[in-house]
């Protein structure tokens, strides 16, 4: 099945600073990568996701890039506010009748004012 | 528009009990899927249902089942509970099958004793 690494495990930025969260996956036939912010006492919010057939995508502050070669993904979080202290979690999928969530193990995100 | 609602949100239960849990999907949400997320494991897939009937499952014993009504909502149910079944459990609810653009509860704290 799908294997998804995280990196790093906690990241500890300054406000104002870039946040970057890397990860890999395993099976080339991915092609949904999702991310999700999950705060304390809540379930997982999805923040940005992407396709395959897209190598980059942006929203307001929050970015994802794509390089399906090297089958790895990344968030881009620029102009770090306190609110976006929380836990990150990448995920990955294929689109086909095994299709499932595969989640990375998450990035602790502290904004430090 | 109202998000993913699940009851009970905490639940204390001894080993060997069977538990059953709740969730509402978003108004005109087709889908349900669940997830179990534990420190260690971290969050895995449980399973899909779609129109009342499963589409996909993880890689977890018989113990766990499921089903989804007419008007969408799910359970899910855990029988002869045992002490690693602790866990938060997490629904999520997305407009069609798959696993594009799920949008998560707040999930059901079960704790095993």
């Amino acid at each position: 099945g799908e294997n998804v690494e995280q990196h790093p495990s906690t990241l500890s930025v300054q406000e104002g600073d870039s946040a970057v969260i890397k990860c890999t996956y395993s099976d080339s036939a991915s092609n949904y990568f999702p991310w999700y912010k999950q705060e304390l006492g809540k379930g997982p919010q999805l923040i940005i996701d992407i396709r395959s057939n897209v190598g980059e995508k942006k929203d307001q502050r929050i970015a994802v890039t794509l390089n399906k070669t090297a089958k790895h993904f990344s968030l881009h979080i620029t102009e770090t506010q306190p609110e976006d202290s929380a836990v990150y979690f990448c995920a990955a999928s294929r689109r086909s009748n095994d299709y499932k969530l595969s989640f990375g193990a998450g990035t602790t995100v502290t904004v430090r004012a | 528009k109202a998000g993913v609602t699940q009851t009970p949100r905490y639940l204390i239960k001894t080993r060997g009990q069977q538990v059953t849990l709740s969730c509402s999907p978003i108004s005109g949400h087709r889908s349900v899927s669940w997830y179990q997320q534990t420190p260690g494991q971290g969050l895995q897939f449980l399973f899909e249902y779609f129109s009342e009937t499963q589409r996909n499952k993880g890689n977890f014993p018989g113990r766990f089942s499921g089903r989804q009504f007419s008007n969408s909502r799910s359970e899910m149910n855990v029988s002869t509970l045992e002490l690693g079944d602790s866990a938060l459990y997490l629904c999520a609810s997305s407009l069609a099958e798959g696993p594009y653009e799920q949008y998560f509860g707040p999930g059901t704290r079960l704790t095993v004793t």
